[in-house]
């Protein structure tokens, strides 16, 4: 069983360029979240999804886009890329199952922005 | 949700308790208190939540005080394995709000 599976671990971007991380999962889960980590900084949430086709946004959404056409995936899209973004993105998901509470994260996407 | 507030590093040597505390002050009745742990650089991992009552698993304990402004961890036996960043989160658990918001944690780090 994999779980929740992020793609790259790794990319560094110049300034303005774009690029898409991908997070997919395969435990059925309908809550899907991004978070990002300053480096010794705490989580921040940038989108969540609580379902195909609904998306929502967390604390820090500006500069990002997301979209969620299957249960599986959940792709983030950085456009114009600045070095503020540079950071370590993690990618989560959860069963809707109130009996069930366990967020379970990907191992995360080191991305530097130069 | 309520916000909550860590001390931010703690220190305790190997084969003690370690017990962590986590205030809340604005909890509300419905919601819950989630602990998460994230060792090194790898995607935090669930620990144990509660809503009022006293939690156990395998992992590690909840307390919650009876006003539920407050709440600690407690990890019965540490290990230089337990040595990681810890977050309280509290969050409404019946639908309308889903949300995970973390906060900056307590850096724990056990002593050989």
């Amino acid at each position: 069983n994999a779980g929740v599976t992020q793609t790259p671990k790794f990319r560094i971007l110049k300034i303005g360029q774009s690029m898409t991380l991908q997070c997919t999962q395969d435990m059925n889960h309908n809550y899907m979240y991004w978070y990002r980590q300053d480096p010794g900084m705490g989580l921040k949430l940038i989108y969540y999804s609580v379902g195909a086709g609904i998306t929502d946004k967390g604390e820090v959404p500006n500069g990002y886009n997301v979209s969620r056409s299957t249960t599986e995936d959940f792709p983030l899209r950085l456009e114009l890329a600045a070095p503020s973004q540079t950071s370590v993105y993690f990618c989560a998901s959860k069963d809707s199952s109130l009996a069930n509470e366990k967020l379970f994260f990907g191992s995360g996407t080191q991305l530097s922005v130069l | 949700d309520a916000k909550t507030t860590q001390p931010t590093s703690m220190d305790c040597a190997e084969g003690r308790a370690a017990n962590l505390p986590c205030n809340h002050s604005t909890i509300s009745g419905n919601e819950y208190v989630y602990w998460y742990r994230q060792i090194h650089s790898q995607g935090p991992q669930y620990i144990i939540h509660g809503l009022k009552n006293n939690e156990t698993n395998e992992m590690a304990s909840l307390i919650i005080t009876e006003d539920r402004k407050s709440s600690t961890l407690i990890l019965p036996h540490a290990t230089l394995r337990d040595t990681a960043v810890y977050y309280c989160i509290v969050r409404h658990a019946t639908s309308g709000t889903y949300k995970y918001i973390f906060g900056t944690g307590t850096r724990l780090k056990v002593l050989a």
